[in-house]
């Protein structure tokens, strides 16, 4: 069964710095280019970044470029977004998503951005 | 980027009736389009991938049409536990983007 689990979301301040994790199992996760999307509350998805299967392409959207990073550890099955200079407009639910078309997301992990 | 609107943002609709939805790109994205349904409290759920193709384990009674510009989502005989969100996704061209989503409400 595929499975991805993220965690590490927390409550942090204005110009914080945050270290999200998702687990994946149950496939071949080396295969996968994956993503971080987020949900804001109450509000619709935005994709965030993506990383293809080898870390060699990367991409990510204007809102988060030059202060967020993803990165991944294929040995250990696992994806990372370093979330540096947090504002406000961050706080939201952070979902692990695979492939190219999303076929399998995580359970979110909440990121909260405040004083 | 690639723009995506939806329409409607909202519909209320009565059991067993068909609905469609639409997902309107800026720009040609060929079949790189793919339609999610988040419950609330729940993560998305993937629907159709590359505009018109099935996902196992989806019901039948989902379908989706389209390519270039203009996309829909087909729900035949809608049900009940279809009442949720609607999000339409391009796949085509970094940045990735979404639309705004179709709230759809079953009276």
């Amino acid at each position: 069964e595929v499975q991805l689990v993220e965690s590490g979301g927390a409550l942090v301040k204005p110009g914080g710095s945050l270290r999200l994790s998702c687990a994946g199992s149950g496939f071949s996760f080396s295969s996968y280019s994956m993503n971080w999307v987020r949900q804001a509350p109450g509000k619709g998805l935005e994709w965030v970044t993506s990383s293809s299967s080898t870390n060699n392409h990367i991409a990510y959207a204007d809102s988060v470029k030059g202060r967020f990073t993803i990165s991944r550890d294929n040995a250990q099955n696992s994806l990372f977004l370093q979330m540096d200079s947090l504002r406000a407009e961050d706080t939201a639910i952070y979902y692990c998503v695979r492939g190219n078309y999303g076929d399998y997301w995580g359970q979110g992990t909440l990121v909260t951005v405040s004083s | 980027e690639i723009v995506l609107t939806q329409s409607p943002d909202f519909q209320s609709v009565t059991p067993k009736e068909k609905v469609t939805l639409t997902c309107r790109a800026s720009q040609g994205i060929g079949s790189s389009l793919h339609w999610y349904q988040q419950k609330p409290d729940q993560s998305p759920k993937l629907l159709i991938k590359y505009a018109s193709q099935s996902i196992s384990g989806v019901p039948s009674r989902f379908s989706g049409s389209g390519s270039g510009t203009d996309f829909t989502l087909t729900i035949n005989s809608l049900e009940a536990e279809d009442a949720a969100t609607y999000y339409c996704h391009q796949s085509s061209n970094f940045p990735y983007t979404f639309g705004q989503g179709t709230r759809l409400e079953i009276k």
